[in-house]
């Protein structure tokens, strides 16, 4: 089955640029979708269609793609973006999440 | 305003049976996929699956961890999708939310709160 791989953590200081990567061989056939999910909360939509950021999301928020892996760039990363991060994409037999990477800002 | 709203967890046990539901509202149902994910306590989202509008035949599709024990269904009339679990197991327990593909607007735009569904004897 499709598999999308995710490092499990990334450490940043704030203000510094975070990267978290989403390795999937069906990648550069298919979009990758970025969603920020905080402790007890439902997910939130970051980054759409590889790299388009939806209303409301903060513009040090962006996404990209290179072969088989996404990444999702923050720029200047804030306190308040520690969280867990999980790329979504689809192949023939429907979706798959990452594992999910754990992002400390501290 | 675009609400989902899942409901029908709770306790069950390993091989028994569980349906949930999510109830929308603040768009055109009719219109949309709907999505279901789920999430173990401590761990990563997981898709377990999705249904298609009439447009698109109600065309469903699994991952294949419930393929075959579960089925998603529709109806279009009161706005609600579900999830019917059949043959449970101890690792489908988790949080399922439900979650949408509408129009031209990214998917997964809006979730529900989610719902807790045990499976333990």
């Amino acid at each position: 089955s499709y598999e999308l791989t995710q490092p499990p953590s990334v450490s940043v200081s704030p203000g510094q640029t975070a990267r978290i990567t989403c390795s999937g061989d069906a990648l550069p056939k298919n979009y990758a979708y970025w969603y920020q999910q905080k402790s007890g909360q439902a997910p939130v939509l970051v980054i759409y269609e590889d790299s388009n950021r939806p209303s409301g999301i903060p513009e040090r928020f962006s996404g990209s793609t290179s072969g088989t892996m996404a990444t999702l760039t923050i720029t200047g990363a804030q306190v308040e973006d520690e969280a867990d991060y999980y790329c979504y994409s689809t192949d023939s037999s429907g979706g798959v999440f990452g594992g999910g990477t754990k992002l400390t800002v501290l | 305003e675009v609400q989902l709203a899942e409901s029908g967890g709770g306790l069950v046990q390993p091989g028994g049976s569980l349906k949930l539901s999510c109830a929308a509202s603040g768009f055109t149902f009719s219109g949309s996929a709907v999505h279901w994910v789920r999430q173990a306590s401590g761990k990563g989202l997981e898709w377990v699956g999705r249904i298609r509008s009439k447009t698109n035949n109600y065309a469903t599709a699994y991952a294949a961890s419930v393929k075959g024990r579960f089925t998603i269904s529709r109806d279009d009339s009161k706005n609600t999708a579900y999830l019917q679990m059949n043959s449970l197991k101890t690792e489908d327990t988790a949080v399922y939310y439900c979650t949408r593909v509408y129009g031209d607007q990214p998917p997964f735009d809006y979730w529900g709160q989610g719902t807790l569904v045990t499976v333990s004897s």
